[in-house]
């Protein structure tokens, strides 16, 4: 089946510093990635959604500028936490799309393992 | 407004009972709802979607769910469960609506299987 990674799987940074969280499709072309977030005890929450070559869409509520996205290939998408701070620790899973448009997109996504994120 | 709700954040079961997670939805329009199960240190698994057609969908690792739409609910069900089911489970929905093509979670539901 198709697998999708994340690259590191936890990491653990001062406040004020960046982070990058790497998403990878191993073996298919994710023309859609999604980026979510999960709290201790609380569902996934969509944060965006990249398309390669385009600019990521955010929900509401989610800064673009504090979460910087880059889908540049068909493989690949990165999630940049800008200046981190403690309140933006928490779990971030991908998840990549692998064909069609619209629904189904939702149909085929496939989920990476997730980044853990601590912001001393 | 959108959501997915999970009853009961912990279920435990002996091995070789029934296991029931339950899931109601809301959505103005035909949902699509999906079923995955997460274990530790790992990704989401999707075990099994309803989009159209049949109601009753049968998934990976003998599990199944039902769509009711008067109930509006997307329960999932086991009839034997087995040690390697203990992970945790979410319910989610999407449609082309309401919900722009995208997975709304419900918070998941923890599955303990004692021996």
């Amino acid at each position: 089946g198709a697998v999708v990674s994340q690259h590191p799987s936890w990491v653990i940074c001062k406040s004020g510093t960046s982070v990058k969280i790497e998403c990878r499709s191993l073996d298919f072309q994710a023309t859609t990635m999604f980026w979510y977030r999960q709290f201790p005890k609380q569902s996934l929450m969509l944060m965006a959604t990249s398309n390669e070559g385009s600019k990521a869409t955010y929900e509401q509520g989610v800064e673009k500028d504090k979460f910087l996205i880059n889908h540049a290939s068909l493989t690949l998408s990165t999630l940049t936490v800008t200046s981190a701070h403690p309140e933006d620790s928490s779990f971030y899973i991908c998840s990549a799309g692998t064909s069609g448009h619209g629904r189904e997109i939702v149909e085929t996504q496939y989920f990476g393992p997730g980044t853990r994120l601590l912001v001393l | 407004a959108q959501s997915v709700t999970q009853l009961g954040s912990h279920v435990s079961v002996s091995e070789g009972a029934l296991v029931l997670l339950r899931c109601n939805y809301s959505s103005s329009v035909p949902p699509y709802l999906f079923w995955y199960v997460q274990y530790p240190n790992q990704g989401l698994q999707l075990l099994l979607k309803y989009t159209t057609g049949a109601t009753l969908v049968k998934g990976i690792n003998g599990f199944e769910a039902e769509f009711k739409k008067s109930e509006t609910s997307f329960h999932l069900t086991k009839p034997s469960a087995h040690m390697s089911d203990a992970a945790e489970y979410f319910c989610a929905v999407s449609d082309h609506e309401e919900y722009g093509n995208k997975l709304v979670f419900g918070a998941g539901t923890i599955l303990r299987v004692k021996s």
